[in-house]
């Protein structure tokens, strides 16, 4: 599956670093998603973006601010983020928001937090 | 809200057994019903949907999976695994009301030789 491409693969950061995880779509559809994967939980929801106006923010923590600059396009910036924020990140977009919508995920990018 | 179940953390199969994975759902009209899979070190890959219809349906992969309303289950199956059917699997439900999806913690199947 290419229709995603998360960057990058793997990140290892200090708590008092910034980085940003990045996705790209090459489906042309107007929706996009930022999941966090942690073992044995079931995914978790953290934002939507509908033609890049954000839908939802799940309760999300501030230390994780995402931005939408087109449809195609969804970064993750990261600052100051705890140890518990290790995860895999998954980006997925769908055709449009909603729930029959089948969404397709990236490879996700694997966070480490020392 | 809807929410989803899945029994099995993890399950071993020989190759060329059959495969059945359990997923049971919490949701009072008929839900829309996925059923995922993760490879090591990939994302998730749809491998098939049910919203309305024939309650059995066929997805990649050899595949299919079975809608029972009344014991609000969407389990999938498969006739004989293969190796590389080793994977995670996951559950999701969906509702005509909201746009999210609720996946279920997944279950691991490994295939032995």
């Amino acid at each position: 599956e290419t229709g995603v491409t998360q960057t990058p693969r793997h990140l290892v950061m200090g708590m008092t670093n910034k980085k940003s995880l990045k996705c790209e779509q090459h489906l042309g559809h107007n929706a996009m998603y930022w999941y966090k994967q942690s073992a044995k939980k079931p995914l978790e929801l953290m934002f939507v973006y509908n033609f890049k106006e954000q839908t939802e923010n799940n309760s999300v923590p501030s230390r994780f601010s995402p931005e939408c600059p087109n449809s195609s396009h969804l970064f993750l910036h990261l600052h100051t983020l705890q140890p518990e924020d290790s995860a895999l990140y998954l980006c997925a977009s769908s055709q449009g928001v909603s729930s029959n919508q089948p969404q397709h995920f990236g490879d996700g990018t694997r966070l480490s937090i020392l | 809200a809807q929410s989803v179940t899945q029994p099995d953390i993890h399950i071993t199969v020989s190759e060329g057994a059959s495969l059945e994975l359990r997923c049971n759902y919490s949701y009072g009209a008929t839900p829309y019903l996925f059923w995922y899979v993760q490879s090591p070190g990939q994302g998730l890959q749809l491998l098939l949907k049910y919203f309305s219809g024939d309650t059995l349906v066929q997805g990649i992969k050899g595949f299919e999976a079975e809608f029972k309303r009344s014991q609000s289950s969407f389990n999938l199956r498969k006739p004989s695994v293969h190796w590389s059917d080793a994977a995670e699997y996951f559950c999701a439900v969906g509702d005509s009301n909201d746009y999210k999806l609720s996946f279920g913690a997944g279950t691991t199947v490994t295939v032995r030789a």
